[in-house]
């Protein structure tokens, strides 16, 4: 079974950069699926921030996409995302997800989520 | 842009009773839609893909139809674990927007 576990800091200042790692077990990062970044604020609902594939193909979502990267770490069984300049409205509970075999959208597998507070 | 309409926004059912969920598409997503459930505290689950297609584990009390633009959830007999947020998600195409704003699925 799948497991996702999202870690990294809650609080970040403006202007910085968000830092998040999705720690994935039972199942190799490095497999056939996508994996992405989904995010939840109470202003904006849930939001789609970009969907990876090992092979290096990736998603971003248009409106972020000047301001995210997203990379994996193979040996740990690992991917991350960055958010550049924060600002308030990048607060919200941050997901990681394993997505459907040939899918880049549907989720299908979540961590619990992690809360990430932009504020001086 | 695609934007996803869901109605209504609050929806009180009796247990046991029938709970119908709409969905509208701005434009044809054809059946890339997908539904998910999400209780409070937790993250959302996986309910419906394809529009139809229940995904591993969904209890048969749940179901979707639709195609275009008018998509439905039916849950045939509401329980009180069913209490939670429901999201529809159009995946035909690539965001800014992909979810509903959800409904609310509450006990009468």
């Amino acid at each position: 079974q799948v497991q996702l576990q999202e870690s990294g800091p809650g609080l970040v200042r403006p202007s910085e950069t968000l830092s998040l790692t999705c720690t994935v077990s039972g199942y190799s990062i490095s497999s056939r699926y996508y994996w992405g970044w989904i995010r939840q604020s109470p202003g904006k609902g849930l939001e789609w921030i970009g969907s990876m594939h090992h092979s290096g193909s990736t998603y971003y979502n248009p409106s972020l996409k000047s301001r995210v990267t997203m990379s994996e770490d193979t040996s740990k069984n690992q991917f991350s995302l960055k958010l550049s300049s924060v600002t308030a409205a990048d607060t919200a509970v941050y997901y990681c997800a394993r997505l459907k075999e040939d899918s880049v959208m549907v989720a299908e597998y979540w961590g619990q989520g992690t809360l990430v507070t932009v504020s001086s | 842009e695609i934007v996803m309409t869901q109605s209504p926004a609050t929806l009180s059912v009796s247990p046991g009773e029938r709970a119908t969920l709409s969905c509208r598409a701005s434009q044809s997503v054809s059946s890339s839609l997908a539904w998910y459930q999400q209780k409070p505290g937790q993250a959302p689950r996986l309910l419906i893909f394809g529009a139809s297609t229940r995904a591993t584990g969904i209890p048969a009390r749940f179901s979707g139809s639709g195609s275009g633009t008018e998509f439905t959830l039916t849950i045939s007999s509401l329980q009180s674990e069913d209490v939670a947020v429901y999201y529809c998600q159009q995946y035909n195409n690539w965001p800014p927007r992909t979810f509903g704003q959800g409904t609310k699925v509450e006990i009468k």
